[in-house]
């Protein structure tokens, strides 16, 4: 089956520092590949996909690239701020349109 | 366009009772997703409705456990006799019928089990 394995956290870091959070995924088929944050007390945003190899997803400064080779979906960001803190997960959308979910990320970025 | 909705937003049930959790989905989205999030743990998929019909359920605890997504109205996620490991967020997503079957997430409902 589909399975998601996603970088323990928690991640800490000072305002301004570079962010990656690793994915990598198991797939059938040729899924689509998400990023969303959950912000305390509050559902799931997305915050970017990525729909075929080698597509790159963006959004609010964050990137992921959809590696096939590497069955990997890393989020990255240049310069982070105290209200990026939040957890992050990593899913994937395989055929049977239900999404498979890492373990999420808590960051906490300090001022 | 107003987001997916979930209400309550929290309940709480004692052991026994029932739970009733309800989501109206996105307009234009015919697509019903609920996923559970226990504490410390990651979403897990429960099930998958279209109007009027259970999609895949493979998610879904084998007893106590019942949803429905009626023609008219919101879907609804019924739990029966609930036990204390029922406490969790549950969350609703929807999606249109074509398109990238990007789901868009409610804020949740949050179920304590005193």
């Amino acid at each position: 089956g589909n399975s998601v394995t996603q970088m323990e956290g928690p991640v800490t870091l000072s305002e301004e520092a570079f962010l990656t959070i690793n994915c990598t995924y198991t797939a059938t088929g040729y899924p689509s590949l998400f990023w969303y944050v959950q912000y305390p007390g509050e559902g799931l945003q997305l915050l970017l996909k990525a729909t075929k190899a080698d597509d790159k997803g963006s959004n609010k400064g964050f990137e992921a690239t959809y590696r096939k080779e590497t069955t990997s979906f890393h989020l990255e960001k240049g310069s982070v701020q105290v209200s990026d803190s939040a957890v992050y997960f990593c899913a994937l959308l395989g055929s049977a349109r239900q999404l498979t979910f890492g373990s999420g990320t808590q960051l906490t970025v300090l001022p | 366009n107003a987001g997916v909705m979930q209400n309550p937003r929290h309940l709480v049930r004692r052991r026994g009772q029932e739970a009733r959790l309800r989501c109206s989905p996105m307009k234009g989205h015919s697509h019903v997703y609920w996923y559970r999030q226990l504490p410390e743990e990651g979403l897990k998929f429960m099930v998958y409705l279209q109007k009027e019909n259970i999609i895949d359920e493979s998610g879904m605890p084998k007893e106590r456990f019942s949803a429905e997504f009626p023609k008219e109205g919101p879907s609804i996620l019924r739990i029966q006799q609930v036990v204390r490991g029922d406490s969790a967020a549950y969350f609703c997503a929807s999606s249109r019928i074509r398109g990238t079957h990007e789901q868009f997430f409610g804020p949740g409902t949050r179920l304590t089990v005193l």
